[in-house]
């Protein structure tokens, strides 16, 4: 199994441009979770799909953030337009059914930099 | 409200036995997890407590109070591979959302 994978492992970009994270989950994993973690706030929950549909996305910041789902095995999280304040470690994690001890799998996170 | 608290840091010897506490505040509780986080890389998940009691995986331990909504993860024999961050995380009854703590570095010495 590969796990998680999420591309690109890093992204350096400049304030004011588009970003584009992708994530394809386990398969057969039918949730799917964008995170973000930076020293100050901690890994902070930004939205969660349940069954491709999102269930919450209160973690999202603003406007400036979006997140799709298109199909079981691809989503990607976008940031438009980019500021300094985005840069942090953001990672993509699935999970089967609801319920019981189905824990998280995360992918290995991609680092960006908006300068 | 969903306060997760957990100290910073802890130094401890190769060896050695460290627990990691983790006290939380918050309705809908249905589940606590721990993961391990070594720099740089993705959170592992290491256990995982929905009833009171401790459940035991090898050298680590995790404990849970719901009551005292409190846990501690205890990890024994301490080896230099356990330095890293822990992390205590909240599930919420009804979906499969997570909400994490800020982690315990604790950093093993010879």
């Amino acid at each position: 199994d590969a796990g998680v994978i999420q591309s690109p492992r890093h992204e350096v970009t400049e304030m004011g441009q588009e970003v584009t994270l992708r994530c394809k989950p386990i398969s057969g994993h039918n949730s799917l979770f964008w995170y973000r973690q930076t020293m100050m706030r901690g890994l902070e929950l930004l939205i969660y799909f349940n069954n491709n549909v999102p269930i919450d996305d209160s973690g999202m910041p603003e406007d400036r953030f979006s997140a799709k789902m298109p199909n079981a095995s691809f989503s990607t999280l976008k940031i438009q337009p980019s500021e300094p304040r985005d840069s942090a470690v953001y990672f993509c994690a699935s999970s089967g059914a609801s319920g019981g001890n189905n824990e998280q799998f995360f992918g290995p996170g991609t680092r960006l930099t908006v300068l | 409200g969903q306060n997760i608290d957990q100290p910073t840091e802890m130094t401890a010897t190769e060896g050695a036995i460290v627990q990691i506490n983790c006290t939380y505040q918050t309705s809908g509780f249905n589940g606590l997890f721990w993961y391990q986080q070594h720099a740089g890389e993705a959170p592992t998940f290491l256990s995982y407590n929905v009833l009171d009691g401790l459940e035991e995986k090898g050298r680590f331990s995790s404990f849970l109070s719901r009551s005292k909504g409190y846990s501690y993860l205890l990890l024994k024999e301490l080896q230099m591979k356990d330095s890293a961050s822990y992390l205590c995380a909240v599930r919420f009854y009804g979906n499969n959302r997570l909400a994490f703590g800020k982690g315990n570095q604790v950093v093993v010495i010879p």
